[in-house]
């Protein structure tokens, strides 16, 4: 039922690791993001995939990198953790109406 | 350049009507969007409005828009402890890009 949804919900991890955060949607939409809120509540776009391909990159450490299978999925894959890093991590969709629906979130913590 | 601002903090009491303002820099702005964040959650569309409408009316939720003064108000009546939450206001203009430019955040507080 849930219409676009994020695992995990909650990621620890060291230091210079890698992780990968994954995201569905099952609106049909053909637009995904992935923004980033830190501890302050700011919210800022990533990336944006429509229909698979990358329309938004905004300056983002080229150690994220985002993968988008189909366009009902869109991961995202961050190498080398550093602390900065942790954040809580969004994703959304939105149709072509452009209103975007978010996911619950991934709570990183780089340890 | 593109710019939203929001006042960081509101705290009402409950029964009291609450208003969040926003302003915005890019008169190019064709959506306005009011989104709500509840503690430990994502973010909710709460509502929307074009460009080329002044109000819009959904049950206890008001959204004004000036656009002279490119200014964008929500209206919460009779605010109930369930409002506290996280409200961002976000823009967008016309075009291909899709991204949307977010304020802040106001942080409601709702006291009993």
């Amino acid at each position: 039922d849930t219409a676009v949804s994020q695992t995990p919900k909650y990621l620890v991890t060291q230091m210079g690791n890698d992780k990968s955060i994954k995201c569905e949607q099952n609106l049909g939409h053909d637009t995904m993001y992935w923004y980033k809120q830190d501890s302050k509540k700011f919210l800022k776009i990533m990336f944006s995939y429509n229909n698979k391909e990358l329309i938004i990159n905004e300056t983002v450490p080229n150690r994220f990198s985002p993968k988008s299978p189909d366009k009902a999925h869109l991961n995202l894959h961050i190498n080398s953790l550093e602390l900065g890093d942790s954040a809580v991590y969004f994703c959304a969709s939105s149709p072509y109406t452009d209103t975007q629906y978010f996911g619950p979130g991934t709570r990183l913590t780089v340890l | 350049g593109e710019d939203v601002e929001q006042s960081l903090f509101l705290s009402v009491r409950e029964g009291d009507s609450s208003v969040i303002n926003c302003t915005y820099t890019d008169s190019s702005s064709t959506y306005l969007y009011w989104y709500k964040q509840e503690p430990g959650a994502g973010l909710q569309l709460l509502t929307y409005i074009f460009s080329n409408m002044d109000m819009k009316q959904d049950q206890r939720l008001t959204v004004l828009l000036n656009k002279k003064d490119k200014h964008l108000s929500l209206r919460i009546a009779d605010t109930q402890t369930g409002d506290s939450a996280i409200y961002f206001c976000a823009g967008r203009r016309a075009g291909n890009n899709r991204k949307l430019i977010w304020g802040l955040g106001t942080s409601l507080a709702v006291n009993p």
